[in-house]
């Protein structure tokens, strides 16, 4: 059957400091890739997504990049973090085949809090 | 683009009794998949039911079942014998059959829904 793993579940940075968040499927073969942010007792914003290895959508101007090195391995990353990147952010993958009608499995979150 | 609209930020139920949590979207398309997740207090986020456009029979998993009316463009999702575990914020989704679907879903900004025993 097919997991995803995200980590780390929380992370507390300093403002200014770097940032890595790491998602990896298992039990599947190209997945779409996803990448959200969930600010506090809000909806769920696409920051990215990625249909393929390299190829990379982003849904939102902001200081945070993506990159998906390997099929099943999806990274969220930033130089400098802002108090505004605070929030929850989730991973999902989609399956590729589907035809629109699969859903979007989501990994358990990372809380980020910025100080 | 596609927009979704959930009107009512938190909503609460009698344990045992039946919720409606509304959903619209706006789109050009005819064709197109609609969802509701559910995300409890742990911040998992769990698939509840999904719709197919194309399909005039609504959707039904066990108590929870949608009220599907196309050309209203209106998704509402109805909880039947509701249950404390069902308490959670519930997101409405849509996806484009655009790419032959390879689109991101497309998320309201939840309803949070209250069980009271």
């Amino acid at each position: 059957s097919q997991t995803i793993h995200q980590w780390p579940a929380t992370l507390v940075q300093p403002v200014g400091s770097p940032l890595s968040l790491e998602c990896t499927v298992e039990g599947t073969s190209n997945p779409n890739l996803y990448w959200y942010r969930q600010a506090a007792g809000r909806g769920l914003q696409l920051l990215f997504y990625s249909v393929g290895i390299g190829q990379i959508s982003s849904e939102v101007p902001q200081n945070l990049s993506a990159s998906r090195p390997q099929d099943r391995q999806f990274i969220l990353s930033s130089k400098k973090l802002l108090l505004s990147d605070s929030g929850f952010y989730l991973c999902a993958w989609s399956n590729i085949r589907g035809k629109g009608n699969q859903p979007q499995h989501f990994g358990d979150g990372t809380r980020l809090s910025i100080l | 683009a596609q927009t979704v609209t959930q009107s009512q930020p938190e909503m609460s139920v009698q344990e045992a009794e039946t919720v409606t949590l509304s959903c619209t979207y706006d789109t050009s398309e005819s064709d197109y998949y609609l969802f509701w997740y559910k995300q409890p207090p742990s911040r998992q986020m769990i698939l509840v039911i999904r719709q197919e456009a194309y399909k005039q029979q609504n959707a039904t998993e066990n108590r929870f079942s949608v009220n599907f009316q196309k050309a209203a463009k209106s998704f509402s999702l109805k909880i039947s014998d509701s249950q404390l575990g069902d308490a959670a914020m519930y997101f409405c989704a849509y996806r484009s059959l655009r790419n032959s679907g390879n689109t991101p879903l497309v998320f309201g900004k939840g309803t949070r829904l209250s069980v009271i025993a």
